[in-house]
């Protein structure tokens, strides 16, 4: 059971938009800043979203993120095949001492 | 361009211990304000951040890991160890080296190795 709570799948169609939660709590999402990982199949996670909603250089701005209160969220719009993958934020649990994961979203693009 | 390549067996036996090296090109372990981690991955499971080493030999590691664990930097400061001992089947994961860079008391990983599967089998 993951401290962060992501819903385990969201789908969109091509050109949509969708967003993916990212519930927590007071000792963590709160308080800290909130990042955000791309997943593709076989591959290493990538940084998408920093200090809640700073992009990399070179991630497209149709990645966004947001936070309010115990919830993150991460925008992407203007979908596509190529974003078919899994999404998981992190933050520092301050009650943990750890730095911590959601569970993860699988995203798939119809 | 920092890059992060693991290396280390691909097969533990259980109770011994389970030793990875990350090696780092373009990029000094120990300096800047980084952190340098070890996060894994259970097979078809999420994130779980195992620990990270800065400031050249300062440690920190998640709670629920840390009786067994232990992390290095090597000598010419372009490479960092993790050494997990007394494995189980439930260390059985893909490891990543990652990158972390602190922001005001959290951090995120803005650069990671392709990982490594280790398994953990008799």
């Amino acid at each position: 059971q993951s401290v962060l709570t992501q819903p385990p799948s969201v789908s969109a169609a091509p050109g949509q938009k969708v967003t993916i939660s990212c519930s927590g709590s007071s000792s963590n999402v709160r308080n800290n800043y909130v990042s955000w990982y791309q997943q593709l199949p076989g591959t290493a996670p990538k940084l998408l979203i920093y200090e809640n909603n700073k992009r990399p250089s070179g991630i497209p701005d149709r990645f966004s993120g947001s936070k309010s209160g115990t919830s993150a969220t991460l925008g992407i719009s203007g979908l596509q095949t190529g974003d078919e993958a899994d999404y998981y934020c992190g933050t520092w649990d301050n009650s943990l001492s750890a730095d911590v994961f959601g569970g993860g979203t699988k995203l798939t693009v119809l | 361009q920092v890059q992060l390549q693991e290396s280390g067996p691909g097969l533990v036996k259980p109770s011994q211990t389970l030793s990875l090296t990350c090696t780092v090109s373009g990029g000094s372990v120990g300096s800047d304000n980084y952190y340098w981690s070890w996060i894994r991955q259970h097979p078809g499971k999420g994130l779980e951040w195992i620990g990270y080493i800065y400031d050249s030999g300062n440690t920190y590691y998640n709670p629920s890991l840390r009786s067994r664990l232990s992390m290095s930097v090597g000598p010419s400061k372009r490479q960092f160890s993790l050494n997990l001992n007394s494995v189980t089947a439930a260390d059985t994961a893909t490891y990543y080296c990652a990158r972390g860079v602190a922001v005001a008391g959290s951090i995120y990983f803005d650069y990671w190795g392709q990982g490594t599967l280790v398994t953990v089998s008799s």
